[in-house]
């Protein structure tokens, strides 16, 4: 069974500077890895996954995610963040199979103008 | 397109009581799974149903159970209520249920225990 580490429960960053969410899954099968994001309210919605093929995945809203093997990480990035962007991530590995998804904790993104 | 809809959007009940959640997927969406959501726990997978059969569960009590109708929409049921229920239940829609595909959120249904 797939278990995920998210570093840090909160995150707060200025607007403008880079965002950096970490997610760690432990595994020795390659998974499909998802990020989603929730904002206040609602559900969540995908931001970016990958599956197989090129390692750096960029998503919606300037996010991208890079995939290391090696390391066991799919860490979440933006260059420059927007005061929209202030949300609940969760990371998700995959294994394979059927529906029976495992979240992490979950990062709250606070920026700050 | 409509999107996931669950309703209601709040409930509150009084423990002991019973609870049923329903979860209406994106058109031709045949997988349904259910999520609990606390400040404490997280995310935690309920089930997941796929043509009205239950294809996966997580470990909740069997107070926790569901089904799904043959147009997929599907309902949850909790049991004897008790305070630590409180929680936000998502539910989420996919063609095929397969974990590679995207998860389609509703906005969940909030329910408080007291």
């Amino acid at each position: 069974a797939q278990s995920v580490t998210q570093l840090g429960s909160h995150v707060s960053v200025s607007e403008g500077a880079l965002v950096l969410l970490r997610c760690n899954y432990s595994s020795s099968v390659p998974p499909y890895l998802f990020w989603y994001v929730q904002y206040p309210n609602q559900g969540l919605q995908l931001l970016l996954k990958y599956t197989t093929g090129a390692t750096l995945v960029k998503g919606i809203n300037g996010f991208e995610a890079e995939f290391k093997k090696s390391e066991t990480s799919f860490h979440l990035t933006k260059p420059s963040a927007h005061m929209s962007d202030a949300a609940e991530y969760f990371c998700a590995p995959h294994s394979g199979g059927y529906q029976k998804v495992t979240f992490g904790t979950g990062t709250k993104l606070q920026v700050i103008p | 397109k409509a999107g996931v809809t669950q309703t209601p959007r709040y409930l509150i009940k009084t423990r002991g009581q019973q609870v049923t959640l329903s979860c209406s997927p994106i058109s031709g969406h045949r997988s349904v799974s259910w999520y609990q959501q606390t400040p404490g726990q997280g995310l935690q997978f309920l089930f997941e149903y796929f043509s009205e059969t239950q294809r996966n569960k997580g470990n909740f009590p069997g107070r926790f159970s569901g089904r799904q109708f043959s147009n997929s929409r599907s309902e949850m049921n909790v049991s004897t209520l008790e305070l630590g229920d409180s929680a936000l239940y998502l539910c989420a829609s996919s063609r095929q249920g397969i974990t590679n595909e995207k998860l389609f959120f509703g906005s969940g249904t909030q329910l408080s225990v007291l």
